[in-house]
């Protein structure tokens, strides 16, 4: 079992639509909680991140975790093409350094 | 442009030979790492240097891989004997440290292992 499960999509959606993305993980020693976008043929760039159960909300982006059920969402509100790229969920545990393990991603399309 | 650089971005190679990446991080950032991304697939970890000084090697780096720092800024990471399987995004990232352990991750080298 991957100690992080993401669906890989693709998901499309169409422009100004509300997105949920989620993911699960095992490891109860992540308390990290971050999502990267990555656009085709780019490296990951931060886009929310988070240390605790509860909701995060930064412009139009909310990430939400669950600790006690190991599960992270993240929803995009009103949808725009720009947002076209693949998700990455990544929780981080310490231990001299934050230990990042990435889930595989879930491609995310906006149609206009 | 002060983000962390890789170079080159793309390399095609034949199978037996070696190659060679470069990483600049961030230039007041004390910690680097390398991970390795192949297509569908999110980034892993390969190995992680705080300064000069390499704390952290995954499994994944066979004992073709090597990795440098040698004066705590830049980073090299050298593949011998490339195989078909090294295909993939080869990425950097650094962190500030010191309690800011927010990565930023490069654009990546592209290695095709012909």
């Amino acid at each position: 079992q991957k100690e992080v499960e993401q669906d890989p999509g693709p998901l499309s959606v169409p422009e100004g639509a509300i997105v949920s993305l989620n993911c699960t993980y095992s490891n109860s020693a992540f308390q990290y909680f971050m999502w990267y976008r990555q656009y085709s043929r780019k490296g990951p760039e931060l886009l929310m991140y988070t240390y605790s159960s509860g909701n995060k909300e930064d412009g139009r982006f909310t990430a939400q975790v669950d600790k006690s059920s190991k599960y992270i969402s993240l929803f995009i509100r009103d949808s725009q093409p720009s947002d076209s790229a693949t998700y990455l969920c990544a929780p981080a545990r310490t231990g001299g350094y934050q230990k990042v393990t990435f889930g595989t991603g879930t491609k995310l399309q906006v149609i206009p | 442009d002060t983000g962390v650089s890789q170079n080159p971005r793309h390399k095609i190679t034949k199978r037996g030979q070696n190659v060679t990446f470069r990483c600049d991080p961030i230039s007041e950032h004390n910690r680097l790492y390398w991970y390795r991304q192949t297509l569908g697939q999110g980034p892993e970890f390969l190995t992680y240097f705080q300064n000069e000084a390499q704390l952290e090697k995954s499994r994944l780096l066979s004992d073709r891989f090597s990795a440098e720092r040698p004066k705590g800024s830049f980073s090299t990471l050298e593949i011998q004997r490339t195989e078909q399987g090294d295909s993939a995004m080869y990425l950097c990232a650094s962190s500030q440290g010191q309690g800011e352990e927010t990565q930023y991750f490069g654009p990546g080298t592209r290695l095709l292992v012909l």
